[in-house]
């Protein structure tokens, strides 16, 4: 089946760092993204990864291990305004045209100063 | 840019009623996605066009749900009969070639909250 794990919640401390995990098993796999979404508001789009290693966008980061199943979101230098959920999409693969994407449930994510 | 257009912003409609969600995707935006996201069960796909056709609505519920996206610029999403366990948020999302952002991203519109009573 397909799956996507994801930590439910994080806590953290204003400027500190913190690691966000998402495993995921599904039948293909052509690329992973990553989401931020504030408590009311529509997701937005912080990463994509579809090949192994390392991306970096100033404060955040993603990596990807194809092999392992496996991604993690970096942020460093955490602001309060970084308190939000992160959702860890795949992308399946499949027929040429397939762009549906599978979601984990998110990762709450809360920056206590 | 305006970004993804939904209306209306919020709903509450009674248990029977017909439900009209509205959706205006990016100009040039080829896909446009249909999702409802509770606390439950999360984000998830109900339906997705491509030039205007349905190519994947393995994620609408049931047959109380329609989609149609007449044109490129405008897509419905309808529930008849409503139930309460429609309540949710519904967000409509379009995608094409990212550029230097990568493929396949998708822009959330602002979601529609509807309450079923």
């Amino acid at each position: 089946g397909q799956n996507i794990d994801q930590p439910t919640e994080m806590t953290a401390t204003e400027g500190a760092i913190v690691q966000i995990n998402c495993t995921y098993q599904t039948s293909g796999f052509n690329g992973l993204f990553w989401y931020q979404q504030h408590a009311g508001e529509a997701p937005t789009f912080l990463s994509y990864n579809v090949l192994d290693g390392l991306e970096e966008k100033g404060r955040f980061s993603s990596f990807l291990s194809r092999s392992k199943g496996y991604s993690y979101l970096l942020l460093k230098e955490l602001q309060m305004k970084d308190s939000a959920s992160y959702l860890c999409a795949v992308r399946d693969g499949g027929a040429g045209n397939n762009r549906k994407l599978i979601w984990g449930l998110g990762t709450s994510l809360a920056v206590n100063p | 840019d305006a970004g993804v257009i939904q209306s209306p912003r919020h709903e509450v409609t009674e248990m029977g009623q017909e439900v009209t969600l509205r959706c205006k995707p990016i100009s040039g935006h080829d896909y446009l996605f249909w999702y409802r996201q509770t606390m439950m069960r999360g984000l998830e796909l109900l339906i997705y066009f491509n030039n205007n056709v349905p190519i994947d609505d393995s994620g609408m519920p049931e047959d109380r749900f329609s989609a149609k996206m007449p044109n490129a610029s405008f897509s419905t999403l309808k529930i008849q009969p409503s139930e309460p366990r429609d309540s949710a948020v519904y967000f409509c999302a379009s995608g094409g070639w990212g550029g230097d952002r990568g493929p396949y991203e998708q822009y959330f519109g602002p979601g529609t909250r509807l309450t079923v009573t």
